[in-house]
C-alpha cells in the first residue's frame, strides 16, 4: 500500500518563528489533507490540497502531485499552534480512505 | 465545513463489557463513514468503512466480531466494542466526507477498559 512519511517528527520553536512540515507519499492519489490535532484528540482540517498552493492567515500548504510531496508552512507561530499536524492522503481508487502519515508533533514556547 | 459528533467523548467500562460509539453527520448525509483508531502518540489506523445499508468493509487484521459496525441511516453509523478488554482501550474516532471530498472527522471517544 501507499507510505506516507513526514518530516521532521518533532519540532520545538520559539513564538514568532517560521516552519516547514513536509509529507511525501509513495504512490499517486486523489487528494491530500493537512489536519492539526488539538490536546484533546480534536481533528482539525487545515487545508483539503490535492495539488497546487493554498493559504489561510498564517499557514499555507503547497501539493506538488506530480513530485509527491505536500509542504505546510506556519510562519509567525503562536503557542496555540503546538500540538501535532497530521497529513493523510486518499489513495487512487480507494474510495475515499484516509491513509495518514505519522505526523509532526510541534511544541511552540512563549 | 461540514460537521461530524461523536459521542461519548469518553467512556470507562468494566472488562468483558459492551460499548457503543454513535457517530453523526449532522448536516449533510453520509452513505460511507470510517472508523479509526489511535493508539498514544501515534498515527491514526483506519479501522473499517461503514456503509449504508450494508455490511461494513474491515481493514486486514481487524476482528469484526470485536468491532460491530452498524450503519442504519444516512446520518448515523455506530461502532460496538464487544466484550472489551484493557487491550481495546484507545481512542476511537470516526470520519465522514463532505460533498467535494473532503473529510470531517467526529471529537473522537477514548476508551478506557478496566
Amino acid at each position: 500500500g501507499i507510505q506516507v512519511e513526514q518530516s521532521p517528527p518533532d519540532l520545538i520553536l520559539q513564538e514568532g518563528a517560521n516552519s516547514t512540515l513536509r509529507c511525501n507519499f509513495s504512490d499517486s492519489v486523489n487528494n491530500l489533507q493537512w489536519f492539526h490535532q488539538n490536546p484533546w484528540g480534536q481533528l482539525i482540517n487545515l487545508f483539503y490540497i490535492p495539488s497546487g498552493t493554498k493559504q489561510n492567515g498564517r499557514l499555507s500548504a503547497t501539493t506538488v502531485a506530480t513530485e509527491r510531496y505536500s509542504l505546510l508552512y506556519i510562519s509567525s507561530s503562536q503557542t496555540t499552534d503546538s500540538g501535532v499536524y497530521f497529513c493523510a492522503v486518499e489513495q487512487r481508487d480507494s474510495s475515499y480512505k484516509l491513509i495518514f502519515g505519522s505526523g509532526t508533533r510541534l511544541l511552540v514556547r512563549p | 465545513g461540514a460537521v461530524v459528533s461523536q459521542h461519548p467523548s469518553r467512556v470507562i467500562c468494566k472488562s468483558g463489557t459492551s460499548v457503543k460509539i454513535e457517530c453523526r453527520s449532522l448536516d449533510f448525509q453520509a452513505t460511507t463513514m470510517f472508523w479509526y483508531r489511535q493508539f498514544p502518540k501515534q498515527s491514526l489506523m483506519l479501522m473499517a468503512t461503514s456503509n449504508e445499508g450494508s455490511k461494513a468493509t474491515y481493514e486486514q487484521g481487524v476482528e469484526k466480531d470485536k468491532f460491530l459496525i452498524n450503519h442504519a441511516s444516512l446520518t448515523l453509523s455506530t461502532l460496538t466494542v464487544t466484550s472489551a478488554h484493557p487491550e481495546d482501550s484507545s481512542f476511537y474516532i470516526c470520519s465522514a466526507h463532505g460533498g467535494e471530498g473532503e473529510a470531517f472527522f467526529g471529537q473522537g471517544t477514548r476508551l478506557t477498559v478496566v
